[in-house]
């Protein structure tokens, strides 16, 4: 069965500081993968997806994502955060036969000053 | 325009209430979708639309009852509700019900049952 794992329920940043979350997945075939946020009380708004091509991919906000077979990973990543990405991240997997997505259970970013 | 809109914003009913949430894209998306998410918790997939019929259901309890009337129209009928059903309610959309479409997420209606 697919799934999605977060392994990091919260994380504390330095402001300026990089940042990694870690997504892991596991399913049987190409995987569809996708980077949500989530501000406290708001919807989710994707950062980035990858289907195929390049594994290296681009995103909004400066965010970035490697997509890594071998490891089954798919983790985001950004240079320098800001004060306003703290949120809520969460990994999914494009994975039921109707297109629905299995999300992990999230990652909590907090950013201090 | 990647907007979809939900009404309300929040919504406080009684266990004996019958109310409505309403989504809406004018995105010309087919595909249209139901999540809850408990605090804390990632959503989960309630009901998925494909082409105004529906596709998906969760297992859903029959207090919850989907309806969509045009293709850019989702509601969800609620009634008897219980205390445990309090969550942020999410709407999503797609072009299509597959794996390859990005879903467009609405800001959600947050509900209170009491």
């Amino acid at each position: 069965a697919q799934s999605v794992t977060q392994p990091d329920i919260h994380i504390t940043v330095s402001e300026g500081a990089s940042l990694e979350l870690r997504c892991n997945y596991s399913y049987g075939a190409t995987p569809y993968l996708f980077w949500y946020v989530q501000s406290p009380g708001q919807g989710l708004q994707l950062l980035l997806k990858y289907f195929s091509g390049d594994t290296l991919v681009q995103g909004i906000k400066g965010f970035e994502a490697e997509f890594k077979r071998s490891q089954s990973s798919f983790n985001l990543r950004k240079p320098s955060v800001h004060w306003s990405d703290a949120a809520e991240y969460f990994c999914a997997v494009g994975g039921g036969s109707q297109g629905n997505l299995i999300f992990g259970k999230g990652t909590k970013l907090s950013v201090k000053p | 325009d990647t907007e979809v809109t939900q009404t309300p914003k929040h919504l406080v009913m009684g266990m004996t209430n019958k109310k409505s949430l309403k989504c809406e894209q004018h995105m010309g998306h087919r595909a249209m979708y139901w999540y809850k998410q408990k605090a804390k918790k990632p959503p989960e997939l309630m009901f998925v639309y494909s082409y105004e019929k529906l596709s998906i259901n969760e297992s859903v309890p029959s207090r919850f009852s989907p309806e969509c009337p045009n293709s850019s129209l989702l509601n969800l009928h609620l009634h008897a509700l219980q205390p445990e059903d309090s969550a942020l309610y999410l709407c999503a959309s797609s072009q299509k019900a597959v794996l390859t479409d990005t879903q467009y997420f609405g800001p959600g209606t947050r509900l209170t049952v009491l």
